[in-house]
């Protein structure tokens, strides 16, 4: 167990929703990455949060969005779905602020099936 | 586009016989961070290599960083069944982190 958690561990919705996901970092980790995985694919970096501000930007499509509230959870919205969308979405959380340097802890995932 | 490559993108071993991944990257790294990804999990941090050179030894499993910290390596020596999985490598660049595009590696007993 990592100690990030993610919900809802599956959800399937139509084309043309939007959902949300959400993620609990570990205790004391200031920052939340979201990856996405399509089936047999690499980790695809999204966006990164730091202690409630966007620290750095991936590959995330305008209709995706995502925030980090003060008691640093974070949500990952998704609209507009497509069915190219459907994916294992990943959360993952730092204790520090520089992306590529501090450990990744992450979630057991939320996967996404778009119908 | 992808600034770190890694290679094979699948590796088929007898149980017994080594492994190696390796990862490239077109710029100076400063650090190097390698996960493994057990089938139907999420990617575990194994270590972090920051010197130019430098050599970690993990039990059956030895990272190494290039001289230049451009590229990297992980071997595993006399694989197991439970080695199987993706392994990744996350290159940072002072400025932006790349994942690599995994290596799946699988084990027959």
């Amino acid at each position: 167990d990592s100690g990030v958690t993610q919900t809802p561990k599956h959800l399937i919705t139509a084309t043309g929703q939007r959902v949300t996901l959400r993620c609990s970092p570990r205790s004391g980790d200031l920052s939340v990455y979201w990856y996405q995985q399509s089936l047999d694919q690499g980790l695809q970096f999204l966006i990164q949060y730091y202690n409630g501000e966007e620290r750095a930007k991936g590959n995330i499509l305008e209709r995706f969005s995502a925030q980090q509230f003060p008691d640093l959870h974070s949500e990952l919205n998704l609209s507009s779905l497509e069915l190219g969308d459907s994916a294992l979405y990943f959360c993952a959380s730092s204790v520090g602020r520089t992306s590529g340097y501090y450990e990744q802890y992450f979630g057991p995932g939320t996967r996404l099936t778009v119908t | 586009g992808q600034q770190v490559m890694q290679i094979p993108q699948y590796q088929h071993v007898q149980e017994g016989e080594d492994f190696t991944t390796y990862c490239n990257s077109s710029t100076t790294l400063s650090n190097i961070q390698w996960y493994k990804q057990r089938p139907g999990g999420h990617p575990v941090f194994l270590i972090q290599l920051v010197k130019s050179g430098e050599v970690k030894k993990q039990k059956r499993l030895t990272f190494q960083f290039g001289e230049a910290k451009k590229n990297s390596s992980l071997h595993i020596t006399a694989t197991q069944t439970t080695d199987v999985g993706t392994y990744f490598c996350l290159g940072d660049n002072f400025n932006k982190f790349y994942f690599g595009s995994g290596t799946k590696l699988n084990v027959k007993p």
